[in-house]
């Protein structure tokens, strides 16, 4: 079974831009988290989306988004990007929302100049 | 308010020994809790995980013990090798602000020297 993919894996934007991540879940999962790693603070939960609804959100800013469509794939869109927005963008799946173990993806490295 | 702490940064073993990793945790409604290894540039992999109302378990070289009254977990590697040098986190799910969401630790560097 293919692991959970994320795209791109690299991406360079300048403040004040937006980005949006693409997230496609293990087949058959249609949980969807995000996280935020940073240096600083380890991983963050950011929002969860199961059956095209959001879930549960972490304490963010509104700027960060997301949504997820029929087939599970998620996307997830920081607009008005901050320099402290530079981090490693995760996103886990799992076959059901609050099932126990969720398998991650290898992120998308954002780098905000 | 960090609800799971890993205190130690980091953690240098030889080839061959117990590695033993350790995690707190401040919210005695957690009922789920697991490890995660992770490799620069890759996502976190998962190790191994136990639930609340256990004590341990085990997966090959892997054992997770959990004490309850202290809030403490912990992982041993036995025997380790060079192979398992990587990040691991501590994780945390159970009734907190996010729902379901595993809250982490910030992680301890594993060095196995051969």
């Amino acid at each position: 079974k293919a692991g959970v993919t994320q795209t791109p894996r690299y991406l360079i934007k300048t403040r004040g831009q937006q980005v949006t991540l693409s997230c496609s879940p293990i087949s058959g999962h249609r949980s969807v988290s995000w996280y935020q790693q940073t240096p600083g603070q380890g991983l963050q939960f950011l929002f969860e989306y199961f059956s095209e609804t959001q879930r549960n959100k972490g304490n963010f800013p509104g700027r960060f988004s997301g949504r997820q469509f029929s087939n599970s794939r998620s996307e997830m869109n920081v607009s008005t990007l901050e320099l402290g927005d530079s981090a490693l963008y995760l996103c886990a799946s799992r076959r059901l929302a609050g099932e126990e173990t969720q398998y991650f993806g290898p992120g998308t490295r954002l780098l905000v100049l | 308010d960090q609800q799971v702490k890993q205190n130690s940064p980091s953690l240098s073993v030889q080839e061959g020994r117990i590695s033993i990793l350790n995690c707190d945790y401040t919210n005695s409604m957690f009922d789920y809790f697991l490890w995660y290894k992770k490799y620069p540039a890759e996502g976190p992999t998962f190790l191994i995980s136990i639930s609340s109302i256990k004590d341990k378990n085990e997966d090959g070289r892997f054992t997770v013990f959990l004490n309850k009254s202290a809030k403490h977990l912990s992982l041993h590697i036995v025997p380790s090798q060079p192979g398992d040098s990587a990040v691991y986190f501590c994780a945390a799910r159970g009734d907190n602000q996010a729902g379901t969401a595993l809250i982490f630790g910030k992680g301890t560097t594993l060095s196995v020297s051969s």
